[in-house]
């Protein structure tokens, strides 16, 4: 089956701080979702984006499907970003397969 | 517009017994996902269905679970004869058509005592 790997891992950031997170995937991809699992285990879809860029506030996303990836900036973090953000891609257009996912925590 | 409702949203069951977990697609969504993620494995699909039809259930182990979506009524994931490592977070998704964005509800955490 498709590989998806996100990186980094893990992040501790400040608040107010920057970020970029990385999906890299290894098929080509007809549907593409970002969804950040809220500590309360639940997940929240932040971009549908199999191409192309797109932004929602203080989140963008970009992903080149011709090179496999897709990229998530997360601007000026607040404490409520923590979470764990996931990637997942499909190649038969419903099957998601989830990254690891990448644990972000933004302290005070 | 109500979201994916799923539930029991918490759900504990002794080994050896039946779990049922429900989810009710968004409005308009006719299509439903079940996905489980365990500690260990990360998310993983388990079947997809329409209304009345499994369209594929690669993602399920082939005894004791089953899922069905019923013309009238939430879509049931159906775990018979409970084991431990059957402990874990059953999402449910849905969407308007294939080939689009997945809405994710709240998940039902099983435990097997």
């Amino acid at each position: 089956g498709i590989q998806v790997e996100q990186s980094p891992p893990d992040l501790i950031l400040q608040e107010g701080a920057n970020s970029t997170l990385r999906c890299n995937f290894s098929d080509s991809v007809n549907n593409l979702q970002w969804f950040h699992q809220n500590p309360w285990g639940q997940l929240i879809n932040l971009f549908y984006i199999p191409s192309g860029t797109k932004q929602n506030g203080r989140l963008s996303a970009t992903t080149v499907a011709t090179e496999r990836y897709s990229l998530l900036y997360i601007s000026s973090s607040q404490t409520t970003d923590s979470g764990v953000y996931f990637c997942a891609v499909a190649s038969n257009g419903y099957a998601l397969n989830f990254g690891k996912g990448t644990s972000l925590l933004v302290t005070p | 517009n109500a979201g994916v409702m799923q539930n029991p949203r918490h759900l504990v069951r002794r080994r050896g017994q039946e779990a049922r977990l429900r989810c009710s697609p968004m409005k308009g969504h006719s299509h439903v996902y079940w996905y489980r993620q365990l500690p260990e494995e990360g998310l993983k699909f388990m079947v997809y269905l329409q209304k009345e039809n499994i369209i594929d259930e690669s993602g399920m182990p082939k005894e004791r679970f089953s899922a069905e979506f019923p013309k009238e009524g939430p879509s049931i994931l159906r775990i018979q004869q409970v084991v431990r490592g059957d402990s874990a977070a059953y999402f449910c998704a849905s969407s308007p058509v294939n080939y689009n964005e997945q809405f994710f509800g709240p998940g039902t955490r099983l435990t097997v005592l």
